[in-house]
């Protein structure tokens, strides 16, 4: 059971950077799946969610619409799209995976080892 | 915004020894209060969710304790691989949610 997180760069301000997390040994389709990053400005930053089924995300106020988290399940991944990126957005990206139980949500249960994204 | 606050900073013990670590949330969180450890280079873990159940496969010598703006996390007879930072995060205002700044965990 694991997240491998993949695509971080070095990249100038202004530009884009697309991520990629590949979920292994769960059942992928079922679970919300989220982007967090930790900054050295902001320590632990959650930035988006998409819903299972994809139909459903949510963003981070500072990332909205600069920011697009989208899935494909039968790949058994999750991305993240970055443009008009600054030096703030510097730090490690992890993919998580919300919780799945019925009365417990909104925590992250399975994380990866993170990313790194540097914008300078 | 609901502002986490983690102390000490920094924890210095010895194998063998307890260890209590404290997150301070500015207004009560309701108990929605998640621990995860975290090592460098490595995936953080979720130690502990809904103040005081432990997450799957985590020892019991790590509990969680607390109410309203209070909560603890208690590591007792500390194993070296216990080294490490930890964060709170409360999700009682999802989304954002939010985490504490880490309390880090070293060897006396």
């Amino acid at each position: 059971v694991q997240l491998v997180e993949s695509g971080g760069n070095l990249v100038q301000p202004g530009g884009s950077l697309r991520l990629s997390c590949t979920a292994s040994g769960f059942t992928f389709s079922d679970f919300g799946m989220n982007w967090v990053r930790q900054t050295p400005g902001q320590g632990l930053e959650w930035l988006a969610y998409i819903r299972s089924d994809g139909d459903l995300t949510y963003y981070e106020g500072s990332v909205q619409g600069r920011f697009i988290i989208s899935r494909d399940n039968a790949k058994n991944s999750v991305f993240l799209q970055m443009s008009t990126l600054s030096a703030e957005d510097t730090g490690i990206y992890y993919c998580a995976r919300f919780i799945r139980q019925l009365t417990s949500k909104y925590y992250f249960d399975l994380w990866g080892q993170g990313t790194l994204v540097t914008v300078s | 915004e609901i502002v986490l606050t983690q102390s000490p900073a920094t924890l210095s013990l010895s194998p063998g020894e307890r260890a209590t670590l404290s997150c301070r949330a500015s207004r009560s969180v309701d108990n929605y209060l998640a621990w995860y450890q975290h090592k460098p280079g490595q995936a953080p873990r979720l130690l502990i969710y809904d103040a005081s159940k432990r997450a799957a496969g985590i020892p019991a010598r790590f509990s969680g304790g607390g109410s309203g703006t209070a909560y603890t996390l208690t590591i007792t007879n500390l194993e070296p691989e216990d080294f490490a930072v930890y964060y709170c995060h409360q999700r009682w205002s999802w989304p954002p949610g939010s985490f504490g700044q880490g309390t880090k965990l070293e060897i006396k």
